[in-house]
């Protein structure tokens, strides 16, 4: 069983929907959460991260962490085409003795069409 | 802006061939990683490195080796490539004491 499952789609969405990426986790020592946004032909880059169980915003970005289910979401409102692309989950135990290493989803390869 | 670079965006070499993956970074991190990214299966961490001549095994380092000699610059090498090792390598780096990673752009490596 994988550390960290994540749903790999793909996910078609219209332009303007709600979109909902989620990820579970097995591993209890995980304490750092975050997402990554790849596109096409590109590295992946840092969109959101999170600590603690509970809701973060940015823009039209939320990402959810619920500790007690071992369970993390990230909601993109009024999705927009350049909004399509790999999101990956990654966690980490602690980044000071980690040396941050990361423990990656499989991805989820998201299109919103016009 | 943080700036990791690598030498190749795509590369294509035979069975058998000794392969040079190179990766520099310009923001004096201390930390860089080698992954290789596979349709279902994400990123897998091959190797890291959170200093000079210092490196460690992730979670597939069989068939690969690295080398640090220099801080900006962490190279991931494949003795004898095979067929197995096709895939997109990335590289990344971070600052210490963080979980941010930047990415470079990756290379897509054939072996034929």
């Amino acid at each position: 069983q994988k550390e960290v499952e994540q749903d790999p789609g793909p996910l078609s969405v219209p332009e303007g929907a709600i979109v909902s990426l989620n990820c579970t986790y097995s591993n209890s020592a995980f304490q750092y959460f975050m997402w990554y946004r790849q596109y096409s032909r590109k590295g992946p880059e840092l969109l959101m991260y999170t600590y603690s169980s509970g809701n973060k915003e940015d823009g039209r970005f939320t990402a959810q962490v619920d500790k007690s289910s071992k369970y993390i979401s990230l909601f993109i409102r009024d999705s927009q085409p350049s909004d399509s692309a790999t999101y990956l989950c990654a966690m980490s135990r602690a980044g000071g003795t980690s040396y941050g290493k990361l423990t990656f989803g499989q991805g989820t390869i998201l299109t919103v069409h016009p | 802006d943080v700036k990791v670079t690598q030498s190749s965006r795509y590369l294509v070499k035979r069975t058998g061939e000794k392969v040079f993956l190179e990766c520099v970074q310009d923001m004096d991190h201390e930390n860089m990683f080698w992954y290789r990214q596979d349709p279902g299966l994400g990123l897998r961490l091959i190797y890291f490195s959170y200093d000079v001549k210092m490196k460690e095994k992730g979670d597939i380092p069989e068939g690969y080796s690295v080398s640090r000699e220099k801080k900006e610059r962490f190279s991931l090498i494949l003795e004898s490539a095979s067929t197995n090792q096709t895939s997109m390598y990335l590289c990344a780096s971070s600052p210490p004491q963080t979980d941010t990673q930047y990415f470079g752009p990756g290379t897509r490596l054939t072996v034929l």
